[in-house]
């Protein structure tokens, strides 16, 4: 089945510590997604890309980056952890952007972070 | 940015119909209305979108007055396992569109 993948579920780092999450895609979406979710509340835009293109959200800090090497993988970048930066990371793809038919975003399950 | 408004949460019972509504009384005219529905550890799984009157899939039906400012997604003879976030997302783009605090939705048997 066509799906989207997040590597790993559970992630453990170390405050400070660089870390990276993975998604990837068998959707061939042109467009993949990063959110934030911290626990009981709504998932946050961080950025997206369409194609090749990055768009970073105005109030998504510097101290996330992310890189898109190729049509079916993402990655988000965490260069500092912080003890705030604890959340569920969600990828999300879809075929484009604007709103209508066919171009609803598709999730994947998540990674939790954890900051020691 | 189309900013939107749901009760927190909601109680029903299996074989109920639930009726959750959104307000979101900046609506533009391009924008659209779209559900997610959210289980713990999960991401979110699209459920329905719509423009305008009434759209029905196999899961729900999302009714939208004339003048869009608000729309109500109908979930019909609940169960256990529709116990979930359910959130309501206005815009004419993905990257637009904010998830709110969505409406948390206990069925209870």
């Amino acid at each position: 089945d066509a799906m989207v993948i997040q590597n790993p579920r559970y992630q453990v780092t170390q405050f400070g510590k660089p870390v990276t999450l993975s998604c990837s895609q068998t959707l061939n979406h042109n467009v993949m997604y990063w959110y934030q979710q911290k626990s009981s509340q709504a998932p946050k835009l961080l950025f997206h890309y369409y194609d090749k293109d990055f768009n970073n959200e105005a109030d998504t800090p510097d101290n996330f980056q992310s890189r898109r090497p190729n049509t079916s993988f993402c990655f988000l970048d965490i260069r500092s952890p912080g003890l705030g930066d604890a959340a569920m990371y969600l990828c999300a793809t879809s075929r484009g952007r604007t709103s209508g038919r066919y171009n609803e975003q598709f999730f994947g399950p998540g990674t939790r972070l954890t900051v020691l | 940015l189309a900013k939107t408004t749901q009760p927190i949460s909601m109680d029903s019972y299996e074989g109920q119909e639930v009726n959750i509504t959104c307000s979101h009384n900046n609506i533009a005219t391009n924008d659209y209305i779209t559900w997610y529905q959210q289980f713990p550890s999960q991401g979110p799984r699209f459920i329905i979108q719509g423009y305008k009157t009434k759209v029905t899939n196999e899961v729900a039906s999302l009714f939208i007055p004339a003048d869009r400012k608000s729309s109500t997604l109908s979930l019909p003879r609940v169960s256990l396992s529709d116990t979930a976030v359910y959130y309501c997302l206005v815009g004419s783009n993905n990257n637009d569109m904010r998830f709110g605090a969505g409406t948390r939705l206990t069925v209870k048997p």
